[in-house]
């Protein structure tokens, strides 16, 4: 049972293009969520998703930011015009069901801005 | 300031014990846990404690948690290289889904 799958695992942008993060969950697991960590901190919460449902975005930058769990395929996090503030450890985590079922993390994407 | 709260750095020697601390102040937490993060790699989940108990053991990862002082603690018995990493504790509070973590505990072990 692959667990849950993140790409790319290093990601260098310029500082005004787009960046795409792909996070697929554990084989079962219709819940996804995404943190942000950056360098020396511990993780934030940016969104929670459910397949073609936003159900919480409250942590995530109101500008820029866009996050999707479309039916088929992955969940993807996407920054627009990426700045060098973006640049760290994108995390997905996957659960079962919501609330207090345990949420295991991918490997993470490392974003780059230059 | 952060709601869950650990000590940046700890030395430790192989073979010795260590013990990484953690306070949180939410006492509607209901899940509290801990991650391990080897450089450059993701959290695993080491362990996790439910509100209701006081200690869980799970071979050489013993966690301890005063809920009246919200204080968690994991001990790592007979450390070996192969634990330096970094360690998150983090909670999870009642009905909500959002993880909250520490900063994250970094831990060496020296020979």
């Amino acid at each position: 049972n692959a667990g849950v799958m993140q790409n790319p695992r290093h990601l260098v942008r310029r500082r005004g293009q787009e960046a795409r993060l792909r996070c697929s969950p554990m084989k079962g697991h219709s819940h996804v969520y995404w943190y942000r960590q950056l360098p020396e901190e511990g993780l934030k919460f940016m969104v929670y998703l459910q397949k073609e449902n936003i159900i919480d975005e409250s942590g995530m930058p109101k500008e820029r930011f866009s996050a999707e769990f479309p039916k088929e395929g992955p969940s993807i996090l996407r920054i627009q015009q990426v700045v060098r503030g973006d640049s760290a450890a994108y995390f997905c985590a996957s659960s079962p069901t919501d609330g207090t079922d345990t949420q295991y993390f991918g490997p993470g994407t490392r974003l780059t801005v230059l | 300031g952060e709601d869950v709260e650990q000590s940046l750095f700890l030395s430790v020697r192989e073979g010795d014990s260590s013990v990484i601390n953690c306070t949180y102040t939410d006492s509607s937490s209901t899940y509290l846990y801990w991650y391990k993060q080897e450089p450059g790699a993701g959290l695993q989940l080491l362990t996790y404690i439910f509100s209701n108990m006081d200690m869980k053991q799970d071979q050489r990862l013993t966690v301890l948690l005063n809920k009246k002082d919200k204080h968690l603690s994991l001990r790592i018995a007979d450390t070996q290289t192969g634990d330096s990493a970094i360690y998150f504790c983090a909670e999870a509070r009642s009905n909500d889904y959002k993880l909250s973590f520490g900063a994250g505990t970094t831990v060496t072990v020296r020979a």
